[in-house]
């Protein structure tokens, strides 16, 4: 089965603080990895990652793949209360998307 | 304009009944794809259609029938409701060429409840 792993589930932190969230994956004809944030309604998309080692930033936030050890983080920078959500991470392979359960950020002023 | 538009957005039914949710995109996509995401929030794959063809079931219910009139219509329509049944229904949209690999487009889901 296509298993997509994220850590912490949950997670607490105050305005300011810099937050990594982890994504481990299974190899199997794998083609993508990606990170949505999901806040009240649908997931909004974040990254896309293909290749290992090559950083991808957008603002406070930045991702990064290892194929060679499986996972993927995503780092997000100088917090907000905005940046409350779910951040879900999935991984691209036999034309579907298989999403992990999701790291729940709450963010406190 | 919406992207990915679904109806409704809510739905509260009892068990037993029957019904649909329709989603539409605009986006010129020709894979659609619908998701289930239960209370704990962890989003599940249930189809994806192709050019109006059904690529991927996985494991649903045969309670559970997608239908795909054109490539910009993936409509659900669920027999005999469950309790179980209660979650959110996203539907999703993306291109042939990266079709399950890239960027989906979701819609803002359908909040299904069986009573």
């Amino acid at each position: 089965e296509d298993k997509v792993v994220q850590s912490p589930l949950s997670l607490v932190v105050h305005e300011g603080d810099t937050v990594t969230l982890n994504c481990s994956y299974e190899v199997t004809n794998f083609r993508s990895l990606l990170w949505y944030k999901q806040e009240k309604k649908a997931p909004t998309f974040l990254f896309m990652l293909t290749s290992s080692g090559i950083e991808k930033k957008s603002g406070r936030l930045s991702s990064i793949l290892d194929k060679k050890e499986l996972f993927s983080i995503l780092n997000i920078t100088a917090t907000q209360t905005g940046d409350s959500a779910i951040y879900l991470c999935a991984r691209g392979s036999n034309y579907k998307l298989t999403f992990g359960k999701g790291t729940l950020l709450t963010v406190n002023p | 304009d919406t992207a990915v538009s679904q109806t409704p957005k809510y739905l509260v039914t009892q068990m037993g009944n029957d019904k649909s949710i329709k989603c539409e995109q605009n986006l010129g996509h020709d894979t659609m794809y619908w998701y289930k995401q239960d209370s704990k929030k962890f989003l599940k794959i249930m189809f994806s259609y192709n050019n109006k063809e059904l690529i991927i079931n996985e494991t649903v219910p045969n309670r559970f029938s997608p239908k795909s009139p054109d490539k910009a219509h993936l409509n659900l329509h669920i027999n005999s409701l469950e309790l179980g049944d209660s979650a959110v229904y996203f539907c999703a949209s993306s291109s042939s060429i990266q079709f399950g690999t890239g960027e989906l487009f979701f819609g803002e889901g359908s909040r299904l409840t069986v009573l």
